[in-house]
């Protein structure tokens, strides 16, 4: 079983459209991420929520916006995709805010032409 | 400005040898420090250390949380190729909570 979970794996998409990536873990954690990974291979978190509460929320464009419907997921929504959002786009989840380490999901590279 | 900061960036090394990455940190309330290793997809946990646990052990894998000089290193011995990834440093700090991850040491062994 995949502990955490994102679809689609791959997303090509054209600038302008408005795009989801889906998260869902299943290890009972109470925190969950989404990071973006560019093309130099730096991670950068962007969001985190802890039961369903927004908790960190980076300087990222208003045109990203996190749906967290439950603690079990994390939707990420993209409205207006612009070239330099192609990235890789990965989930996490941690038992608790403060603590342990963090599960990754496989990842969803987005490339917008 | 980058608050963890990994070296070097890239290291090329032929099987068998012993290889040392470096991370520095700079966070005002420090938590704690992780590994990861990441071949082509999700990078995946390695370690953990904090002040109560500044050394940890995992087979040929070993790392050391020195919090007098801001720094951790992740020991691999007797390299092979399967080491070949990008190791990641990163650092929790309290109050955000946040994982702020260092750019990464990319690893190649050369059979």
């Amino acid at each position: 079983d995949t502990a955490v979970s994102q679809t689609p794996k791959y997303l090509v998409t054209q600038m302008g459209n408005d795009k989801s990536i889906k998260c869902e873990q299943n290890l009972g954690h109470d925190t969950m991420y989404w990071y973006k990974q560019d093309s130099k291979k730096f991670l950068k978190i962007m969001f985190s929520y802890n039961n369903k509460e927004l908790i960190i929320n980076e300087t990222v464009p208003n045109r990203f916006s996190p749906k967290s419907p439950d603690k079990a997921h994390l939707n990420l929504h993209i409205n207006s995709l612009e070239l330099g959002d192609s990235a890789v786009y990965f989930c996490a989840s941690s038992q608790e805010y403060r603590a342990a380490e963090a599960f990754f999901g496989q990842g969803t590279r987005l490339t917008v032409v | 400005e980058d608050k963890v900061v990994q070296s070097p960036l890239s290291l090329v090394v032929h099987e068998g040898d012993t290889v040392t990455l470096n991370c520095s940190y700079e966070v005002t309330n420090f938590r704690s420090l992780l590994w990861y290793k990441q071949e082509k997809k999700a990078p995946t946990f390695l370690f953990m250390l904090t002040s109560s646990g500044i050394e940890k052990k995992s087979g040929r894998l070993s790392s050391i949380l020195d919090k007098k000089e801001l720094s951790s290193i992740l020991n691999i011995t007797a390299t092979q190729t399967g080491d070949s990834a990008i190791y990641l440093c990163a650092v929790r700090e309290g109050g955000s909570e946040k994982l702020v991850f260092g750019k990464g040491t990319k690893l190649t062994v050369n059979p």
